[in-house]
Formats: C-alpha cells, structure tokens, sequence
C-alpha cells in the first residue's frame, strides 16, 4: 500500500500560472481534504470531500478549486496564482473524520 | 464557530515527562485528537478521545474533559526523537477537523 500519495512534490510558479495538484489514495478512504499549512504555522483547510462526485468548502477556499471525479483522486487546482498562496500543501484522507492520512505534500513557491 | 488554543514552545528534557494542553471553544461537543508533525513532514495520527477521560498508547496518554473544554496530550520517557510539533483538533463526525496552531516540543539531552 502507497497510502496517500501526491504529485508534485515541489513546484515553482510565476505569478498568474496556473497548475493541478495531484492526489491519490489506494487505502479506499470516502473523506479526502486539501490542507494548506504556512511556516509556523497550523494546517488550514482548503476543501474537502464526503465522497466521489462531492466538494465543499473549507476554511480558505478562495483561489482554489477542486474535483473529486474518482474515489481514490481528488485534485487542487490554482487557476491564477498568488504569491500569497505560496505554501506546503498536503492532502489528507480518512475513513473516520478524526483519523486522518496524510501525503509527504507538495512545496509550491510563487514568484 | 471552533476554536483551539495550545502552547507555542514546550521544552523538556531526555528521559523526563511532558504534558501539552489543549482548551477548545467548540458550538457542540466534539471529539479530540491528537497530531505529531517532524520537521519537513507530513502530520501523523497520535490519539482520539471521543470521551471523558484518559487514552493511552505506549508512551503517549491523552486525556479529554468535557466539562472543561480541555485536553492535554501526556509524553513519558521523552526521546530525542519525540522532538516535533504537536497539534490538537477539534473532530467532528463524517467531515472535517479544526486544527489548533501547533506546539513546537523541543527535547534537551
């Protein structure tokens, strides 16, 4: 078993770029999310999904999107990017709300 | 609205105890968990309370009160290894998790 998995691991973007992450769990979770987490700082949620086909929001949706078109994949996208969306990403899922697995996360700076 | 407060900074020593707190303002009852984060990874799962009372698990023990709107994560025989940052959160059933902003242990020989 992978776990959860995602891709990229480090990404570098220019102000206005767009770009998708990529995440994939092989563990058959419902519940996947989105955390953002800042230096210093705790994890912030972005988005989430109960199940395939479903999104909703977090705490700091703006400037981002999602889709939850597979079960095992739920994908980040940032359509114009900011420097101030610049971050570590990690994507998480759980079967249980409050036993979550988290991905090796994805490191994006924006220039 | 959730929200939950934890120390920044603990510091202790190799062999020693170490007890981090947790106090949450929550609009119902919630479940509390525990998080342990290395520097440069991804956050692991510790310990859920969903009850009053103590839960341990080796070395680590986490206590929730209801009552008190409080929880505290217990680390015994502290290793270097146990360095981390250490997060509480706010559990509510079949969706998301409130996280708390982090408290940074950091162990001395």
């Amino acid at each position: 078993n992978a776990g959860v998995t995602q891709t990229p691991k480090f990404r570098v973007l220019k102000t206005g770029q767009s770009m998708t992450l990529l995440c994939a769990q092989d563990m058959n979770h419902e519940y996947m999310y989105w955390y953002r987490q800042d230096p210093g700082m705790g994890l912030r949620l972005i988005h989430y999904s109960v199940g395939e086909g479903t999104t909703a929001k977090g705490e700091v949706p703006d400037g981002y999107n999602v889709s939850r078109l597979k079960k095992q994949n739920f994908l980040l996208g940032l359509e114009s990017a900011a420097p101030s969306q610049t971050s570590v990403y990690f994507c998480a899922s759980s079967s249980i709300s409050y036993e979550q697995y988290f991905g090796p996360g994805t490191r994006l700076t924006v220039t | 609205g959730q929200s939950l407060e934890q120390p920044s900074e603990v510091t202790a020593v190799e062999g020693a105890i170490v007890q981090i707190n947790c106090t949450y303002q929550t609009s119902g009852f919630y479940g509390l968990s525990w998080y342990q984060q290395h520097d440069g990874g991804a956050p692991t799962f510790l310990s859920y309370n969903g009850l009053d009372g103590l839960e341990e698990t080796g070395r680590f023990s986490s206590f929730l009160s209801r009552s008190d709107s409080y929880g505290y994560l217990l680390l015994q025989e502290l290793q270097m290894k146990d360095s981390a940052s250490y997060f509480c959160a706010v559990a509510p059933p079949a969706s998301k998790i409130i996280f708390g902003s982090g408290t940074r242990l950091s162990i001395r020989p």
